[in-house]
């Protein structure tokens, strides 16, 4: 049973625009979520996060909206930058534990 | 300040053999969380541990794995009789309090790397 879904295996975008990651989710007990990003080799960094009770949350070139109505999360990039190339997770916190999504490979084009 | 640290990095066990994976949390951190990564998958939870007490091991495989968490040193995840399937990657995680309701971020350690020969 996938609680965390991340549909699109791999995301192609061109420096300087806006790299949008999504993400759906089925459990209505998750009280916030969160972003991480992956490079190969090392583990998941925090990027961002967003309690159940807001809709929207940004850190500089981060922001995360949530739609709970839709069960459904995005992550926008914006400017993207070639650093950002990476696989990004999105997970539900539930009690104890981070339920993840399989993750999305985001290349950043030059 | 150093971040969440597991070693080794890299550990090659042939069928049968037992794997110990160790992690310290991040300074100030009690809470420890194990996550297994295996290839073209997410990070699917283990077990959680707060220090000398295993609170969530729902998922944690029934036979050959254990883990514990001791009032002094690593956090260790054992899994005994290795065999193939088991080749992964596995994550650990701390956070400073529970991370439950009260939205605690968990911050993950650079993992370890298994191979099952």
């Amino acid at each position: 049973d996938q609680q965390v879904k991340q549909n699109s295996p791999s995301l192609s975008v061109q420096e300087g625009r806006i790299s949008i990651l999504n993400c759906d989710y089925t459990n209505s007990m998750f009280d916030y979520f969160l972003w991480y990003k992956k490079y190969p080799a090392e583990g998941p960094t925090f990027l961002i996060s967003i309690s159940s009770i807001k809709d929207k949350n940004e850190d500089g070139r981060f922001t995360v909206f949530l739609n709970k109505s839709a069960k459904h999360l995005s992550l926008h990039i914006v400017p993207s930058q070639p650093g950002d190339s990476a696989v990004y997770f999105c997970a539900g916190g539930a009690t104890n534990k981070l339920i993840f999504g399989t993750g999305t490979l985001l290349a950043v084009q030059p | 300040n150093a971040g969440v640290m597991q070693n080794p990095r890299h550990l090659v066990r042939r069928r049968g053999q037992e794997a110990r994976l160790r992690c310290s949390p991040m300074k100030g951190h009690s809470h420890v969380y194990w996550y297994r990564q295996l290839p073209e998958e997410g990070l699917k939870f283990m077990v959680y541990l707060q220090k000398e007490n295993i609170i969530d091991e729902s998922g944690m495989p029934k036979e050959r794995f254990s883990a514990e968490f001791p009032k002094e040193g690593p956090s260790i995840l054992r899994i005994q009789q290795v065999v193939r399937g088991d080749s992964a990657a596995y994550f650990c995680a701390s956070s400073p309090r529970a991370s439950g309701n009260s939205q605690e971020t968990q911050y993950f350690g650079p993992g370890t790397r298994l191979l099952v020969l």
